[in-house]
């Protein structure tokens, strides 16, 4: 299935530092988001990014989209203890009209 | 409230048995979704209904059996459970199936197959 796959699997950093999270796809998309999943909980949206954009902020997140190398990521700024989570991007494609989900960043935000 | 529960949150059974799984979300969604989260974390949709009617069915075994009474409930019942079933469900909802509209999950329930 043409997941979205996160790079890298797990990601460790100080709090106050930035966290980069890359995404791969493999198909034409229609948009991508990005989704936070704290341990035990469901997940919960974050930000989407259309197609036809390059850059979307919404407070210390920043995507980005590359859709010729088929590719975003997501930085976090100034992290905070409270950001450690799982976060995965979810292309939507448009063969199949749906979201894709990979296995997800695992985050960890030392104090 | 909630806008999207499930229940139960934990669910310890045996081989061989049958059980069900229930969603309800309360934002007036069209469209409900079932995921099966794996113990790598790998998410991945199981069906979709749109309107109580089945949209997407992923090449799930059909032990797997959803049910929409209405587009407010999607529930999962599955039959003759394997170890291999064992995972997080995740129901979630979006406003439709449009491709801008984001979707809400929720908490999860947790599976355990012995």
């Amino acid at each position: 299935s043409q997941q979205g796959e996160e790079d890298p699997q797990a990601l460790s950093i100080q709090e106050g530092e930035n966290a980069t999270m890359n995404c791969s796809y493999k198909t034409s998309i229609n948009n991508l988001q990005w989704y936070r999943q704290n341990s035990g909980r469901g997940l919960v949206h974050l930000i989407l990014i259309r197609s036809n954009e390059r850059e979307k902020h919404s407070g210390r997140l920043r995507v980005t989209l590359d859709t010729s190398k088929k590719s975003s990521s997501l930085l976090i700024t100034a992290s905070r203890a409270a950001d450690t989570a799982s976060y995965f991007c979810a292309p939507f494609i448009n063969a199949g009209n749906m979201l894709t989900f990979g296995g997800g960043t695992r985050l960890m935000v030392k104090p | 409230d909630t806008a999207v529960s499930q229940t139960p949150k934990y669910l310890v059974t045996q081989m061989g048995n049958d059980k069900s799984i229930k969603c309800e979300q309360n934002l007036g969604h069209d469209t409900m979704y079932w995921y099966k989260q794996d113990s790598k974390k790998f998410l991945k949709i199981m069906f979709s209904y749109n309107n109580k009617e089945l949209i997407i069915n992923e090449t799930v075994p059909n032990r797997f059996s959803p049910k929409s009474p209405d587009k407010a409930h999607l529930n999962l019942h599955i039959n003759s459970l394997e170890l291999g079933d064992s995972a997080v469900y995740f129901c979630a909802s979006s406003q439709d199936l449009l491709a801008k509209n984001i979707q809400y999950f929720g908490a999860g329930t947790r599976l355990s197959v012995l």
